[in-house]
Formats: structure tokens, sequence, C-alpha cells
């Protein structure tokens, strides 16, 4: 069965520092890769996707994340966070040709004002 | 537009009580799924409905889990005999496949505790 690694729990870290989520993933077959966000109290908002095509994705926010699939990663990354960017980070992973998203354990990030 | 909605938002009943859950999926959508988000768990699939196809249960924990879809639409997620580590997130997602591409979009789920 699949599994996706978030190697990190907790991440504090003061405005404007840059971040770095790490997710990685075990299926070897063609996946379809998703970056969630959960802000305090809120539900679970796509943060940006990648399918297929350039590996460097853009998602809401400033987000980025990179696909490299001779790693099996897709790390989220932004240059300068912002207090508002507290929240819950999940990656997830579906198989191309499936349907059911398989997520990691979830980073939490605290961004000190 | 509007997205999925989830009812209720928190449930507290008895260990040993039936409990129903329900999922309005943005319309249109033609796949939904259930998902459990839990403290030791994470967040792990339940069941997935497509159109009119038989629905994916394979990720449902017992045979008091169960869920139907009705007319395409609203889901309802029904757990029997409720026992303490039932006490989780029930999150719904409601996707559309175009071109090949399907994205996942969750509801504000359902807190349930379990006394």
């Amino acid at each position: 069965a699949q599994s996706v690694s978030q190697h990190n729990h907790h991440v504090i870290l003061s405005e404007a520092a840059s971040l770095e989520l790490g997710c990685n993933y075990s299926y070897g077959g063609t996946v379809n890769l998703f970056w969630y966000v959960q802000y305090p109290g809120q539900h679970l908002q796509l943060l940006l996707k990648y399918f297929s095509g350039d590996p460097l994705v853009k998602g809401i926010k400033g987000f980025e994340a990179e696909f490299i699939k001779s790693k099996f990663s897709f790390n989220l990354r932004k240059p300068s966070v912002q207090w508002s960017d507290t929240a819950e980070y999940f990656c997830a992973v579906k198989k191309a040709a499936g349907n059911k998203l398989t997520f990691g354990g979830g980073t939490r990030v605290l961004v000190k004002p | 537009g509007a997205g999925v909605s989830q009812s209720p938002s928190n449930k507290v009943t008895e260990k040993g009580k039936d409990v129903e859950l329900r999922c309005d999926p943005i319309s249109g959508h033609t796949a939904l799924y259930w998902y459990r988000q839990s403290l030791g768990q994470g967040l792990e699939f339940l069941i997935y409905f497509q159109g009119n196809s038989a629905p994916d249960k394979s990720g449902l924990p017992s045979d008091r889990f169960s869920a139907e879809r009705t007319g395409g639409s609203v889901s309802t997620l029904t757990i029997q005999r409720t026992q303490q580590e039932d006490s989780a997130v029930y999150l719904c997602a409601s996707s559309l496949i175009y071109s090949g591409v399907e994205t996942q979009y969750f509801g504000p789920g359902t807190r349930l505790l379990v006394l």
C-alpha cells in the first residue's frame, strides 16, 4: 500500500523566514500530488496540485512545490512566511488511475509575529 | 459558489448509540468521498461514490460503518453502536473529473464525540 511521509510534525519560525516542508511517498507509479492547508478552526483547503508537466507548481498565497520523481518527493516552499500562514499542512497523493487520497500525517506550522 | 456542506457540525453521543452524518456535495460534482481525521490515525479514507457505480468501501473500519448516496447527490454516513474510538472529525469531499484532472474539495467536517 502506498504511504505518505511528512518528516516534520511541528515547525516554528518567525515572520519573513523561509519555509520548506518535506513530503515523500512510496508509490512507484504515476501519481497526482496535492498540498492542503487547514487554518485554525477552518476546513481543509487546496493550496496547490501537480498532475503533469512542469514539476514546479505554484499555488495560492505565494506557496510553491516541486515534484522530484527520482526522489518520490513533493516539497512545499514559501520564501517569506507571514503570521497568517500559521496552520496545519497536509501532503496528499493519489494514484493517477485511482481515486482516494492518501494523506501524510500533517505538519503544524507556527509563525511567530 | 457554495462549497461542500456537512451537518451536524458537532455531535455528542453515548457509546452504543447510532449516529448519522450528512454531506451535501458541490452541485454537479459526481464523486463523493468520506474521510476520517483522528488524533491517532491522521486523515484516513473511508468510502468513495462515483455516479451510479458501486461504492468503494475499502476504507470502512468495521461493519458498523455504512454510507449511502441518494440520487447521486446527498450522502449519509451511518455509524451503528458507536464506540469511543469512533470519536473523530468526519470529512466529506466532492470532486469533478475534468480533462482527466480530479481535485477534491472538502467540507468543514462533523466533529463526533462518543462518551
